[in-house]
């Protein structure tokens, strides 16, 4: 079975803060997201990467920063956190793009005061 | 408009019977894959599905590229079935991002 480890699991920051959320992967896949979802709009993509050193816009992107570090590592930068960004957020790797099954982490949620 | 459209956006069930869920697509979707939500927020892989079909206990999917829809049958549904269920297709265009429908919302009570 896949794993995907997320953390923090709770984070309450206050507006204007720095964050970063972390996702590491086990799996040797080649593909890690990241992943917001609100009440309303479903699971939209923020960044994607395919691989150590790669990083692909998604489509919700502004506000945020993306690093993969390592074919494990992924990191979600919010440099200047914004009420908005209130959300939870959900990792993912995959073997192979769009043609693999994606693996979901046990999420993040943020609250920006 | 909607890429992946699913239907309906919430049902509510007895514990016993039966019912289905469906995702209609206006991309041309090469696989598909759903998702459970359960109630406390993880998301659990249910099916991923090249054009066909695919069971596992009680539940069964489908996927159909040529009608472009793709479906998820319970049966015999239990409390532990209630959550939020997910698809999501991969365009036939390559993009490495998946495409989700909005989600269906399930009650499953006693």
């Amino acid at each position: 079975e896949a794993a995907v480890t997320q953390s923090p699991r709770n984070k309450v920051t206050v507006t204007g803060g720095n964050v970063t959320l972390s996702c590491r992967q086990t799996n040797s896949h080649n593909y890690m997201y990241w992943y917001r979802q609100d009440t309303g709009h479903g699971l939209r993509l923020i960044h994607y990467s395919y691989g150590a050193g790669n990083l692909q816009i998604g489509d919700v992107p502004d506000g945020y920063k993306a690093t993969r570090t390592t074919q494990e590592d992924f990191f979600l930068l919010l440099e200047l956190a914004s009420p908005s960004q209130t959300s939870l957020y959900f990792c993912a790797s995959s073997p192979g793009g769009n043609t693999g099954q994606l693996y979901f982490g046990e999420g993040s949620k943020l609250t920006v005061l | 408009g909607d890429k992946v459209k699913q239907s309906p956006s919430a049902l509510s069930l007895q514990e016993g019977t039966n019912s289905a869920l469906r995702c209609n697509f206006s991309i041309a979707a090469t696989t598909v894959q759903w998702f459970l939500q359960n109630p406390r927020g993880s998301l659990i892989n249910l099916f991923y599905l090249v054009p066909g079909t695919k069971e596992n206990g009680r539940l069964k999917s489908a996927f159909d590229s040529k009608e472009s829809y793709s479906t998820l049958h319970i049966r015999d549904a239990q409390l532990e079935d209630s959550g939020t269920y997910f698809c999501a297709a991969a365009d036939q265009g390559g993009s490495a991002k998946l495409i989700f429908g909005e989600g269906t919302k399930l009650t499953v009570s006693s």
